[in-house]
């Protein structure tokens, strides 16, 4: 199974929205709506910030969405903050023995 | 609330061992999938093995099979991996996290491991 493709980086000033992609193929995110994405703060915990490809768990900020057309599934972030600098990693369900697929992570710069 | 706790981590010679354990509460452990993921420093998150909710079926990354070993106790609420034959690429911080549908719901904070001589 092949790592799902992000960008490797975004940037964005205070205030603005930016979107991050993460393609993969129709046995992964084409194939079932179990996309997450974390955001990673260096030297914290991941934490899971959309679930189920628009999910939003309970107490995180509704600044993201998330959403997906065929293969490939995006985390928009508005009104962006400096709080919300750091990685970004997108997972699929994969349906075999694998389980799950990550992207290699977008790092995210608030100008 | 949810905690999943690591430890174990630490500094090993190559070839040498370690295990790692995950302590888990706030929810029914023996409910979930769990998973041990790692990120080796300046590299991306890497997914390494997971184990069913009974412990009947496991799954282990190329990098790690026939070196590394996930089980469970579902009486203590605890996940562990032993790790041996370590190699300096396995410097990583390893983190434990429960499974659904191939998504990672929680985390937990990450154990340090380095292998040096």
């Amino acid at each position: 199974q092949s790592a799902l493709t992000q960008p490797a980086s975004v940037s964005g000033s205070p205030g603005q929205s930016i979107t991050i992609s993460c393609t993969g193929t129709s046995s992964d995110v084409g194939a079932y709506n179990y996309v997450s994405w974390y955001q990673h703060h260096p030297g914290k915990a991941p934490k899971l910030i959309i679930s189920d490809v628009s999910n939003r768990p309970s107490g995180v900020s509704n600044r993201f969405s998330g959403s997906k057309s065929g293969n490939t599934a995006s985390l928009t972030i508005s009104g962006l903050q400096a709080e919300d600098e750091g990685d970004y990693y997108c997972n699929s369900y994969t349906g075999d023995s694998t389980l799950l697929v990550f992207g290699g992570g977008t790092k995210l710069t608030v100008l | 609330q949810v905690q999943l706790v690591e430890s174990g981590g630490g500094l090993v010679k190559p070839g040498g061992s370690l295990r790692l354990s995950c302590a888990a509460s706030g929810f029914t452990f023996s409910d979930y999938w769990m998973t041990w993921i790692r990120q080796a420093p300046g590299k991306g998150l890497e997914r390494l093995s997971h184990i069913s909710n009974i412990g009947g079926r496991t799954y282990y990354a190329e990098s790690v099979k026939g070196r590394f070993t996930i089980s469970r106790d579902n009486a203590k609420n605890s996940l562990y991996l032993q790790l041996n034959s370590l190699r300096a690429e396995d410097t990583a911080v390893y983190y434990c996290g429960s499974l659904r549908y191939g998504q990672i719901d929680y985390w937990g904070q990450g154990t340090l491991v380095t292998v040096s001589s």
